[in-house]
């Protein structure tokens, strides 16, 4: 079974504090992603990125960061935590070969 | 600019009635289309999928309808079970782009009552 697992399923943050979101996967996948959900929006994509050390900005990346050292491993930062960045944030990852993406967990991410 | 298009945000249905769920979709070089099912404090998990170039496909109580020509599609579960209330997302891949990125609707929560 493809394992991609957060490493935090809870998270409560102070406004202005620097927050990583960590994500790993097991199964030797060369696309990772970053999406949060809010309700009556969907999922929306932060980041991604489809190899090591490379990265892309999705339809959200304002106030994030990623970083992708190691191919297995894909991590959100946000700079600067404000309110608005409260939400659930799941990590995703695929095969270049199927075009469906496995979920991690997800965080759910609170900002006071 | 939404691409993918879940305009019912909920549906209640009786335990053994067919539910239906709808998408819609704007942009015409999507070819592969995706439901995920989500449960609270949960991530999502692949339900089905179908290729662009199929107009059905089916996987146990589940089936997909795809009708290019109206940039809609359809995900039939019979007969619905209490398991199945959860909230529905329909997804869609670009062909032209080679990135895996799925864009995804609003949801619609699906409640099946006994």
């Amino acid at each position: 079974d493809v394992k991609v697992t957060q490493s935090s399923r809870y998270l409560v943050k102070r406004t202005g504090e620097k927050v990583f979101l960590e994500c790993v996967q097991d199964m030797d996948h060369e696309n990772m992603f970053w999406y949060r959900q809010d309700p009556g929006l969907g999922l929306r994509l932060i980041y991604f990125s489809y190899d090591v050390k490379m990265k892309e900005k999705g339809d959200i990346p304002e106030g994030y960061s990623v970083s992708r050292e190691k191919k297995e491993r894909f991590s959100l930062i946000l700079e600067s935590a404000s309110t608005n960045q409260t939400s659930m944030y799941l990590c995703a990852s695929s095969l270049r070969t199927w075009k469906g993406s496995f979920f991690g967990q997800g965080t759910r991410l609170t900002v006071v | 600019d939404q691409q993918v298009k879940q305009n019912s945000p909920s549906l209640s249905v009786q335990e053994g009635r067919i539910s239906i769920l709808n998408c819609d979709y704007t942009n015409s070089m999507f070819d592969y289309f995706l439901w995920y099912k989500k449960y609270p404090a949960e991530g999502p998990t692949f339900l089905i999928s179908i290729s662009s170039i199929k107009d059905k496909n089916e996987d146990g109580r589940f089936t997909v309808f795809l009708n290019k020509s109206a940039k809609h599609l359809s995900l039939h579960i019979v007969p619905s079970q209490p398991g199945d209330s959860a909230v529905y997302f329909c997804a869609a891949s670009d062909g032209s782009s080679n990135t895996g990125k799925l864009i995804f609707g609003q949801g619609t929560t699906l409640q099946v009552k006994p």
